[in-house]
């Protein structure tokens, strides 16, 4: 069964710098791959997702991610972190189909000025 | 406005007491799911639907029912609430399309509402 890291509970950046959010993932094949933010007290909100062909992926928000299939991995990067970015962060892995999508446990991201 | 509805968003109740979280899409979703949020465990699906009449368990269906009788519907109800299910509970709805190998598949983009905070005492 497949199955998602995130490594980092909490990340805290300064306004302006880069960001990197890790996800790895556990699965024989190449699986679909999303990133979702949750903005507090909010639902969840898709950012982008990989479900084949380029391997760096264009999402909402200034937000891209690199499926890297030797690394079991699909981290989440933005050049530069704006306060409005502070949120949580979940990367979601489907396996051969994406009706029992897994998520991972999640990422908070605090900005400061 | 598309978005997806749920009711309530509060609830404090006791345990036993048989209750009922609706969900409402309108966005002519097939494709809809419930999942309860824990600090810690991140989001784990309790039930799915890929279309009306058609349902199937996620990972934590204990102690739930749910059911799609309307394509814009999807009700979760704990008939006999325990304190374990205390928690955030989200439903979520996405169109289907095509995957990888041309079959039908829901396509990840999930829209979810913004949340049921259930408390069992």
């Amino acid at each position: 069964a497949q199955s998602v890291t995130q490594p980092d509970i909490h990340i805290t950046v300064s306004e302006g710098a880069s960001l990197e959010l890790r996800c790895n993932y556990s699965y024989g094949a190449t699986p679909y791959l999303f990133w979702y933010v949750q903005s507090p007290g909010q639902g969840l909100q898709l950012l982008l997702k990989y479900f084949s062909g380029d391997t760096l992926v264009q999402g909402i928000k200034g937000f891209e991610a690199e499926f890297k299939r030797s690394q079991s991995s699909f981290n989440l990067r933005k050049p530069s972190v704006h306060w409005s970015d502070a949120a949580e962060y979940f990367c979601a892995v489907g396996a051969d189909n994406t009706d029992k999508l897994i998520f991972g446990t999640g990422t908070r991201l605090q900005v400061f000025p | 406005e598309a978005q997806v509805t749920q009711n309530p968003r509060y609830l404090i109740t006791v345990t036993g007491k048989k209750l009922t979280v609706t969900c409402s899409q309108n966005m002519n979703h097939e494709y809809m799911s419930w999942y309860r949020q824990d600090p810690g465990l991140g989001l784990r699906q309790i039930y799915y639907s890929m279309n009306v009449e058609v349902t199937d368990k996620g990972d934590v269906p204990e102690g739930y029912k749910v059911s799609r009788k309307e394509k814009r519907n999807f009700p979760l109800i704990l008939e006999s609430p325990s304190p374990n299910q205390t928690s955030l509970y989200f439903c979520a709805s996405s169109l289907r399309g095509e995957g990888r190998q041309g079959g039908s598949l829901n396509t990840g983009e999930l829209f979810f509402g913004e949340g049921s905070r259930l408390t069992v005492l």
